[in-house]
């Protein structure tokens, strides 16, 4: 079973950056037949979509967000990271981590994790 | 405001059928398939629906999905309690070259 943890700091102050961790277990990153993506949704709102990585290291960033993010596979090939730059109080949400599979198709989400941006 | 247009609630009683719309365009669901999730209140999405109409394993028979021209739609028939949740559809937009959500659409059981 396909389970994925997203970890990191609850809150940062404005104008740092965020660097969030997703540990995948019953599967591997380095398989190669997967993207990995992350997703956030803020308080009350809609889904917004973050980026998404592959394990050869291409990267497909929603252009929004783009100057910002940086998304990572670590070398156990069990994790992969976010780093978003330069919060502001606009980036406070819950943050996920999914497998992606098939046509853009989340199909495994992680429990979330709620990071608040406040100084 | 979202490229995706979703109402924003909707409501049925036990053992209804309701039907939730999902309007975009030709950069996105005109040319690509759309994916619906559903999140029951303080949990994470889930995969309801893939591929326009095909549902994970798991997911019962009672939920059916298909595309029209710019337009998807969820339908559920034999509305039950446990389908209280947002309902969210997702798709790829080729103009924007990322993935792109609907607002989500609140189902109320009554």
């Amino acid at each position: 079973q396909v389970q994925l943890q997203e970890s990191g700091p609850g809150q940062v102050k404005p104008s740092q950056t965020l660097s969030l961790t997703c540990t995948v277990s019953g599967d591997s990153i380095g398989s190669g037949t997967y993207f990995w993506s992350w997703i956030r949704q803020p308080p009350g709102k809609g889904l917004e979509w973050i980026g998404y990585i592959y394990d050869g290291g291409d990267t497909y960033y929603n252009s929004s967000l783009k100057s910002r993010i940086s998304i990572s596979v670590g070398r156990s090939k069990k994790q992969f990271s976010l780093k978003l730059s330069s919060m502001t109080a606009a980036d406070t949400a819950m943050y996920y981590c999914a497998r992606v599979s098939g046509d853009n198709t989340f199909d495994y989400w992680g429990q979330g994790t709620l990071v608040i941006v406040s100084s | 405001q979202s490229v995706l247009t979703q109402p924003p609630s909707a409501s049925g009683t036990p053992g209804q059928m309701v039907s939730i719309s999902c309007s975009g365009s030709g950069s996105n669901i005109g040319s690509n398939t759309v994916n619906w999730y559903q999140q029951r209140p303080g949990t994470a999405p889930k995969l309801l629906m893939y591929s326009n109409n095909q549902r994970p394993s798991g997911v019962p028979g009672r939920f059916s999905g298909f595309k029209s021209g710019s337009s998807a739609f969820l339908d559920i028939h034999g509305l039950r309690s446990e389908d209280e949740a947002v309902y969210s559809c997702g798709v790829w937009d080729d103009s924007l070259s990322g993935v792109i959500f609907g607002g989500g659409t609140t189902l109320t059981v009554l």
